[in-house]
């Protein structure tokens, strides 16, 4: 099976910048999106296709993804900010949907 | 407004079964694969199942295969994951999740989920 591989936590000041690593063979050779969950809430996409971003969110959130690892970046982080943080793609040798583990996001 | 709106969680004993559903308004559902992922209390999200948006190709987790049903009812905007043989490590959070027509679409609406107890 495919697995994808986040650090459990990260933590950053206030308008300082976070990145998010997503670890997965060959994960630049597939496409990758990103969700934000807060606590209670549903998750949010933050980023698909490794980079593109919904219109309704602010630019300070961009993605890249080269190699083995696939990167979210949070750019001016705010308090709001802070919640849970998942990479996923579609493995398709397998048909299955992978996500990561999950990283939690700490505004110090 | 897109809405998913998943109803039918509860308690109940291991071994039993339980039917969850799911319905949509706000868009045309005939044109998304719809996804079920969980989450169990305090875990990450686990991808269980996705549906092709004419049901003609289904794909189950490692997990659940073989004792989860998926299927959708595109004429009354609803889905159904009706859970067989569940187990004390189903217990989580239940989320029906729309995707674009590709596999490798992602997920752009959520549902705000609910909670199946599995504990005797």
């Amino acid at each position: 099976s495919y697995v994808l591989t986040q650090p459990p936590s990260v933590s950053v000041a206030p308008g300082q910048t976070a990145r998010i690593t997503c670890g997965g063979d060959d994960i630049g050779s597939k496409t990758v999106h990103w969700y934000q969950q807060r606590p209670g809430q549903a998750p949010v996409l933050v980023v698909y296709d490794e980079s593109e971003r919904p219109a309704t969110l602010p630019e300070r959130f961009s993605g890249s993804s080269s190699g083995n690892t696939a990167a979210l970046t949070i750019s001016r982080v705010e308090a709001e900010d802070e919640a849970d943080y998942y990479c996923q793609v579609w493995h398709s040798r397998s048909d299955h949907m992978v996500f990561g583990g999950g990283t939690k996001l700490t505004v110090l | 407004e897109v809405q998913l709106v998943e109803s039918g969680g509860r308690r109940v004993k291991p071994g039993g079964s339980l039917s969850l559903s799911c319905a949509t308004s706000g868009f045309k559902l005939s044109s998304y694969m719809i996804n079920w992922v969980r989450q169990a209390p305090g875990k990450g999200l686990e991808w269980v199942a996705s549906i092709s948006s004419s049901s003609n190709y289904i794909y189950y987790g490692e997990s659940v295969r073989g004792r989860f049903t998926v299927s959708r009812d595109n004429a009354r905007n609803s889905l159904s994951l009706q859970m067989n043989s569940l187990r004390v490590e189903d217990t989580a959070v239940y989320f029906c999740a729309r995707q674009g027509q590709g596999y490798e679409e992602s997920i752009d609406q959520w549902g705000q989920g609910t909670l199946v107890s599995v504990s005797s």
